[in-house]
């Protein structure tokens, strides 16, 4: 059975704390991905990495790094969070066959900047 | 960047109802996929569609592909409290997928 766990389900963290959300994938796929979703905005790609130690820009990267030392885990990085990156975070893979591209994705992070 | 818009945004009916869902941009998708996800869970996939015009059918869910492949929409017949969730449609363009606003359903027992 295919599985994306995430390290934590919920988080709350300070204003300008470093912040790590970690994901790992047990199925072998290349492709991870990592998502804010937010009411009404659906979700919305941070950043992505097709290999190990390579990564992408997603359509909001700003405020956010990742890193990907091993293809079974994908880090998400905020540096310096900030209120607006309140959100649920939620972390996908997929195999590296384009044609379907079909995400499995793990179960989310509440995080909570105050 | 790419825009799917789903509507309704917010669904309530009773159990038993039928209802459609629509997933709409200006954009050609090479495939469509349809998402569900519960409260507290992250999406799980329902579908894939790929073919314009194609039509799948998942027990009591009808999924539909536009012709011109930049449309999809979702019907559910005799709707079930289990239906409850967020519906999610994403388009894929090659590279990423990009994902509609979501529609809100609740079916009331």
């Amino acid at each position: 059975d295919v599985k994306v766990t995430q390290s934590s389900r919920y988080l709350v963290k300070r204003t300008g704390e470093k912040v790590f959300l970690e994901c790992v994938q047990d199925m072998d796929h290349e492709n991870m991905f990592w998502y804010r979703q937010d009411p009404g905005l659906g979700l919305r790609l941070i950043y992505f990495s097709y290999d190990v130690k390579m990564k992408e820009k997603g359509d909001i990267p700003e405020g956010y790094s990742v890193s990907r030392e091993k293809k079974e885990r994908f880090s998400l990085i905020l540096e310096s969070a900030s209120t607006n990156q309140t959100s649920m975070y939620l972390c996908a893979s997929s195999l590296k066959d384009r044609k379907l591209n079909e995400q499995y994705f793990g179960p989310g992070t509440r995080l909570t900047v105050t | 960047t790419q825009l799917l818009e789903q509507s309704p945004q917010f669904l309530s009916i009773q159990e038993g109802e039928n209802l459609t869902v629509y997933c709409n941009s200006s954009s050609v998708f090479s495939s469509l996929q349809w998402y569900r996800q519960e409260p507290g869970e992250g999406p799980v996939l329902l579908v894939t569609v790929v073919t314009g015009g194609e039509v799948k059918k998942l027990k009591r869910l009808t999924f539909q592909f536009g012709d011109a492949r930049k449309d999809s929409s979702l019907h559910i017949t005799a709707a079930q409290p289990g239906d409850t969730g967020l519906y999610l449609c994403a388009g894929d363009a090659g590279n990423m997928l990009t994902f509609g606003g979501g529609t809100r359903l609740m079916v009331k027992p």
